[in-house]
């Protein structure tokens, strides 16, 4: 059972790119979660979603970020027009269920830097 | 979700135990406690979590004192590679979805 695979490791945008970072959830899992990690910093999370839905993007900037985690295939998160402060790491979790019993495992990230 | 206090650093000798502690005195009835980590540049990595009662899995072991404010993650021999940031997270049960709140965790370091 392979574990959380998010695609590509590491990506360089220039500024005013767009960012395509790719999350194919355990099998089994339903729930995606992004978080973000700046450098020096902790993990802030991003944005919930469920399948062909979002459940939650209080996270998420409101401007040129976006998500989807469509009914085929992995879930995308979308960065716009890309500028040096979303340089970051990436991270994508995923859960097969909700609730507070449920351990979420993580990806190895999609390290963002934007020249 | 409770807020939760760690130390920001501790050490420990490689082959001895490392006890992590964690406050969370705001917990209520209905929250777990969960600890993960993160490795240098790794993603975070679930190692235990719990309730009320104690815990032990292959990782390590999770005691939670009986008012629940507090608990401490136990790694009964630790090695060079559990050189990590130690996460403490409360959860509270709903289904409102199994978003973590990281802190600043603890930063481990094992030595030789």
């Amino acid at each position: 059972n392979a574990g959380v695979m998010q695609n590509p490791r590491h990506l360089v945008r220039r500024r005013g790119q767009e960012a395509r970072l790719r999350c194919s959830p355990m099998k089994g899992h339903s729930h995606v979660y992004w978080y973000r990690q700046l450098p020096e910093e902790g993990l802030k999370f991003m944005v919930y979603l469920q399948k062909e839905n979002i459940i939650d993007e209080s996270g998420m900037p409101k401007e040129r970020f976006s998500a989807e985690f469509p009914k085929e295939g992995p879930s995308i998160l979308r960065i716009q027009q890309v500028v040096r402060g979303d340089s970051a790491a990436y991270f994508c979790a995923s859960s097969p269920e909700e609730g507070a019993n449920t351990e979420a495992f993580f990806g190895q990230g999609t390290r963002l830097t934007v020249v | 979700d409770a807020k939760t206090t760690q130390p920001p650093s501790m050490d420990c000798a490689e082959g001895r135990a490392a006890n992590l502690p964690c406050n969370h005195s705001t917990i209520s009835g209905n929250e777990y406690v969960y600890w993960y980590r993160q490795i240098h540049s790794q993603g975070p990595q679930y190692i235990i979590h719990g309730l009320k009662n104690n815990e032990t899995n292959e990782m390590a072991s999770l005691i939670i004192t009986e008012d629940r404010k507090s608990s401490t993650l136990i790694l009964p021999h630790a090695t060079l590679r559990d050189t990590a940031v130690y996460y403490c997270i409360v959860r509270v049960a709903s289904n409102a979805g199994n978003m973590l709140t990281f802190g600043g965790g603890t930063r481990l370091m094992v030595k030789p």
